[in-house]
């Protein structure tokens, strides 16, 4: 079946060193999601990405979707003790009734 | 906008009893809705989609008879955990999406922390 991998699984920086994540998937995607979970809470949705090739900026996260459209990237510049917490892929596919398969999940952990 | 409500955030039971999950769509209606499962520091595993008026859909592995999904509205989704075991407890998350809110993903219930003993 499909399965989207990501890496790193744990990433422990200093705050104001960058971050990124990558989220590689089996199949092409209709589009892929990025999701933060705060320990001890719920996935709260950050950004959808569905164009081929496209980059999206909210401030400091960068977030890309390869040409192939099955693989991503989560970049975080110059990171901040507020932005602990895991991030998650998702990804759907055209067939699949628009159901989300995550990614394993990339736990970040920031020393001040 | 696009809220989601899901009930109780905890729950207690003892082992052998049914323990009944809520998930509500506030401010919009979700023909579709899905329910995850979460083991500590590990990611979502989807369990099941729950189409509102007919039969959910699980996904391999799930039991049908161990986790009974209604979907008897447009806003409503219940998750029954029945004969509950130990092996059962875990965190609980329900999901939809608001079709009218374009590129926007999915909104996630708060969670359910289920704990058999």
């Amino acid at each position: 079946g499909q399965q989207v991998m990501q890496i790193p699984q744990y990433q422990h920086v200093q705050e104001g060193e960058d971050f990124t994540t990558y989220c590689n998937s089996s199949t092409t995607l209709s589009n892929i999601q990025w999701y933060k979970q705060r320990p001890g809470g719920h996935p709260v949705f950050l950004i959808q990405l569905v164009k081929s090739g496209e980059v999206k900026k909210q401030k400091r996260l960068t977030f890309q979707f390869g040409e192939a459209k099955k693989n991503s990237s989560l970049h975080i510049t110059a990171t901040q003790t507020t932005d602990v917490g895991t991030y998650f892929c998702a990804g759907t596919t055209g067939n699949q009734g628009g159901k989300l398969i995550f990614g394993q999940g990339t736990e970040l952990s920031v020393k001040p | 906008g696009a809220v989601v409500s899901q009930h109780p955030s905890r729950v207690i039971c003892k082992s052998g009893t049914s323990v009944k999950i809520e998930c509500r769509s506030l401010d919009f209606q979700a023909t579709t809705m899905f329910w995850y499962r979460q083991f500590p520091k590990k990611s979502l595993m989807l369990m099941a989609t729950s189409n509102e008026g007919s039969k959910a859909t699980y996904e391999q592995g799930v039991e049908k008879d161990k986790f009974l999904i209604n979907h008897a509205s447009l806003t409503l989704s219940t998750l029954t955990v029945t004969s509950a075991h130990p092996e059962d407890s875990s965190f609980y998350i329900c999901s939809a999406r608001d079709r009218g809110r374009g590129n926007y993903g999915y909104t996630f219930g708060s969670g359910t922390r289920l704990t058999v003993v």
